[in-house]
């Protein structure tokens, strides 16, 4: 489909384990951006990028976490040493454009991540 | 610090009369109010949205309203589909005189239910 698509769909590992979660944006957005949803709560930001670059890197919670957008499309957030807390859905979106313009941003459908 | 605030975790409602779902807000420098709609296993999708320069906008049985003073704004679906149940979220933007990226801040949502 045309639409953003997140890989895996749920995730389950073990306290201490790396986990990598990938975004397949809409092809041409070049803004994306990750969010964490915990239950019960809205998603909160957690890392914006344009283009390549993470403009905005404020909301991730620690040095734990880390994503990257080498070519500009498909991005991975990369987390270190997952800890229980870490258990939520993680949101990807992408818009058109980041800067200067409010575009509507389109979400993938999320990856449930569980640590045991 | 919640930025965003959806005092009702849930609102039920009979098929054909009006729902009124609510968002209270506390960051003066937001200037762009959101609501999205959310399925379970989907992302959220953008249903409408205001800038701070209007008090009203709508979009066929949806009409948001905003209320800079008090700093609170209500989606209103008038007539209520079956359809319509989802989690409802609120979210804010601080557009920053229009150099923001479009970092969105959610309140914690609202489910709505409406019964046939």
């Amino acid at each position: 489909g045309a639409g953003v698509s997140q890989t895996p769909s749920n995730k389950v590992t073990e306290k201490g384990k790396y986990v990598e979660l990938r975004c397949d944006p809409i092809s041409g957005h070049t803004a994306l951006y990750w969010y964490r949803q915990s239950l019960g709560q809205g998603p909160e930001f957690l890392i914006y990028f344009q283009g390549t670059g993470a403009a905005d890197d404020s909301g991730l919670p620690n040095d734990r976490f880390f994503a990257v957008r080498p070519e500009g499309s498909v991005s991975t957030l990369k987390i270190q040493r997952t800890e229980r807390g870490d258990s939520a859905v993680y949101l990807c979106a992408s818009s058109p454009q980041g800067y200067g313009l409010i575009n509507e941003q389109f979400f993938g459908p999320g990856t449930r991540l569980t640590v045991l | 610090d919640q930025q965003v605030k959806q005092n009702s975790p849930s609102l039920s409602v009979q098929e054909g009369r009006i729902s009124i779902l609510n968002c209270d807000y506390t960051n003066s420098m937001f200037d762009y109010f959101l609501w999205y709609k959310k399925y379970p296993a989907e992302g959220p999708t953008f249903l409408i949205s205001i800038s701070s320069i209007k008090d009203k906008n709508e979009d066929g049985r949806f009409t948001v309203f905003l209320n800079k003073s008090a700093k609170h704004l209500s989606l209103h679906i008038v007539p209520s589909q079956p359809g319509d149940s989802a989690v409802y979220f609120c979210a804010a933007i601080d557009n920053a005189g229009g150099t923001s990226y479009g970092k969105l801040t959610f309140g914690q949502g609202t489910i709505l239910t409406v019964h046939p």
